[in-house]
């Protein structure tokens, strides 16, 4: 079955204890993002991949890293989770240069006390 | 910079009736627009998108929606609303031309349909 994976689904967790959100696709796609949801703001994305060891910014990239050692994976870390970034968490991917339309994995609720 | 506004944070309306859900953009090149549903609990859903040709396009579940050039609008509609079309709704856009990564999400719209 074709999917997007997220590992843990819920994490509590406490401030400056680094952390990593796990993202696998089986779709082969080569473009990956990371999104949070916060009420009332939607879905604000937060970094993105277009390839393999290619990676960029989206609008709130601070206090979070990204990495893109293979095709199927986009794990998020969190150096030193803050209580703001307490949220709903999203990966995502898609076949870029083509359909554009993503998948989504079925989310990671993080909270951070 | 890239933006998407869903003016209505909830839209109520009754089974059977027609439902719309607003959208409008904004990007300096061509948009391509997306529209995307979330149940309770669960990840976004692809329903439909517009990247080019015919304005009127069709999508999932009897979802349709109308790119419209001049108003920079993507608004959602479905002629016969059903119970179980009650979710949360997100138009995307993103910009091909200037930075294809790049993808902006309106703040959501909440769609209630009563019996």
């Amino acid at each position: 079955e074709a999917q997007v994976t997220q590992n843990p689904r819920y994490l509590i967790t406490v401030t400056g204890k680094k952390l990593t959100v796990t993202c696998s696709q089986n779709m082969n796609h080569e473009y990956m993002s990371w999104y949070r949801q916060d009420p009332g703001l939607g879905l604000r994305q937060i970094y993105y991949s277009m390839n393999v060891e290619v990676t960029d910014k989206g609008d709130v990239p601070e206090g979070y890293k990204v990495s893109r050692k293979e095709k199927r994976n986009f794990p998020l870390i969190l150096e030193s989770p803050s209580p703001n970034q307490t949220s709903l968490y999203f990966c995502a991917s898609m076949v870029a240069a083509s359909s554009y339309e993503q998948y989504f994995g079925p989310g990671t609720r993080l909270t951070v006390t | 910079a890239q933006s998407v506004a869903q003016p209505e944070d909830q839209v109520n309306v009754a089974e059977g009736n027609p439902l719309t859900v607003k959208c409008t953009y904004s990007v300096s090149g061509n948009p391509y627009l997306f529209w995307y549903v979330q149940y309770p609990n669960r990840g976004l859903q692809f329903l439909l998108k517009y990247i080019t040709g015919d304005n009127l396009v069709k999508g999932s579940y009897g979802f349709e929606a109308e790119f419209n050039k001049s108003q920079t609008s993507f608004h959602l509609k479905k002629p016969s609303a059903l119970v179980s079309d009650s979710a949360l709704y997100f138009c995307a856009v993103r910009d091909i031309r200037t930075n294809a990564g790049k993808s902006t999400f309106g703040d959501g719209t909440t769609l209630t349909v009563k019996p």
